[in-house]
């Protein structure tokens, strides 16, 4: 099975800041037949459940705020929320999709107003 | 809009079993495959199970593999999880979610989630 490794557990960002999560995979997650990587984001605000942010590593979901962004490749990708809003306090989670079953997923990233 | 609406959830004691439900609507059920997902008590995400399109193929986390049975009934548009011999590390909230891409086997990408519906396994 794949092993996601999120970091930090926990970061604290002043708003208006950059928030940076760090989500390393135990292998590749490219895909070699569109030459894209098999990482989704997630987002989970307290007491509601996640929500799809990212997906392909980069391609934000319908609906998702220009400020989440994600990028890197192979073993190592990042999310960044480009200048924190009140709103985005929440959990953040990676989860992989190249080798399932079964989906795993990182440990989460909480994320707070400094 | 789609809706995921779990059921079903509830108090049991270890070696008990509950049957979980999954109402779905606002979207084409037959057209995309479906999973479990849960969550313990203050912690991460774990996925469970998934059902493909037709219910042929499921899949299963080691951790419920002969336990759970997963299935889906498209003439009412209901995801199930079927629980047996419950312990306490399956005590969490069940997640049912969605799969974003139509016509897979297996989920990749979880566009929808439902609410949730906590299990509780204690004696």
């Amino acid at each position: 099975d794949i092993v996601m490794t999120q970091s930090p557990d926990s970061l604290a960002v002043s708003l208006g800041e950059r928030a940076t999560i760090n989500c390393k995979s135990s292998q590749s997650l490219s895909y070699s037949s569109n030459n894209k990587d098999c990482l989704a984001w997630y987002q989970q605000k307290p007491g509601q459940p996640p929500k799809l942010l990212l997906y392909w590593a980069s391609t934000r979901d319908s609906g998702v705020p220009d400020r989440f962004r994600g990028s890197g490749s192979g073993t190592d990708f990042t999310l960044d929320i480009t200048s924190l809003q009140a709103e985005d306090v929440a959990v953040y989670y990676c989860q992989q999709y190249y080798s399932v079953p079964p989906l795993t997923f990182g440990g989460g990233t909480k994320v707070e107003i400094k | 809009e789609v809706q995921l609406v779990e059921s079903g959830g509830g108090l049991v004691r270890p070696g008990g079993s509950l049957r979980l439900s999954c109402a779905a609507s606002g979207f084409t059920f037959n057209n995309f495959a479906m999973a479990w997902v849960r969550q313990a008590p203050g912690k991460g995400l774990e996925w469970v199970s998934a059902i493909s399109t037709s219910g042929h193929t499921t899949y299963y986390a080691d951790s419920v593999k002969g336990r759970f049975t997963i299935s889906r009934d498209s003439s009412n548009n209901t995801l199930y999880l079927q629980m047996n011999s419950l312990r306490a590390e399956d005590m969490a909230v069940y997640y049912c979610a969605k799969d974003l891409t139509p016509r897979t086997t297996m989920v990749w990408v979880l566009d929808s989630w439902g609410q949730g519906t906590l299990v509780t396994v204690s004696s």
